[in-house]
């Protein structure tokens, strides 16, 4: 069984704040880190998929990294929004071959507040 | 284009009840998935399509059968529907081994009394 964490469980920050999650991931055979969006009673978005050690990524004010070598991606929200407040999913991507598996953490759960 | 549809959205079912959740897509893409969703937990592999003609297992594949009907097309069969598969399921579509972003239905809301 791979172990996908991500910390915090869930976070609760003012409009303009600047915030930080943290995906980690076994560090072997690695294939891709995935980020999704979910907002509450939708379906998950994609945001970035990263598969390069030292990749960063930028969407809009949302942005991530990629370590490989340790196992761990940081995903940023510059000056966070009411509209940011969603739960942040990270899942890693193991070679396997074929088809391509996702192991999904449980996610951080980012509530932004006027 | 309607991407990934699900069909039902939600359903009651009674323990020992059958019942087969269905997904399309009209992306064109190779691989489909079917996932689990609870409470506490991340989404978790059901069972998985390379192509089509193929099915594998995921980390969750007990009490659910998977057929690839055709490229579009990936069900999931409940044969005898246990409370404990009370759950949120979630089909995902990816297109190539070279493109890795998974897009997802909207959900299918399942409740086994």
């Amino acid at each position: 069984i791979l172990n996908v964490e991500q910390s915090p469980q869930s976070l609760h920050v003012q409009e303009g704040d600047s915030t930080n999650f943290t995906c980690s991931f076994p560090s072997s055979n690695f294939y891709a880190l995935h980020w999704y969006r979910w907002e509450t009673a939708k379906s998950p978005e994609a945001l970035f998929v990263m598969t390069l050690n030292g990749d960063e990524k930028k969407k809009g004010r949302i942005s991530a990294t990629l370590n490989t070598k340790e196992g761990y991606s940081y995903l940023y929200i510059k000056g966070s929004q009411p509209e940011d407040s969603a739960t942040y999913l990270c899942a890693f991507a193991r070679n396997t071959g074929t088809a391509s598996k996702l192991t999904f953490g449980t996610g951080t759960r980012l509530q932004v507040t006027l | 284009n309607a991407g990934v549809t699900q069909t039902p959205k939600f359903q009651v079912l009674k323990t020992g009840q059958s019942m087969t959740l269905q997904c399309a897509q009209d992306m064109n893409h190779n691989s489909m998935y079917w996932y689990r969703q609870d409470p506490g937990m991340g989404l978790r592999l059901i069972y998985y399509s390379a192509s089509e003609g193929t099915t594998d297992k995921g980390e969750v594949p007990n009490g659910y059968n998977v057929s690839r009907l055709n490229k579009r097309e990936f069900s999931l069969r409940l044969e005898s529907a246990a409370p404990s598969q009370t759950s949120v399921y979630f089909c995902a579509t990816r297109e190539t081994v070279a493109q890795e972003t998974q897009y997802f239905g909207p959900g299918t809301r399942l409740l086994v009394l």
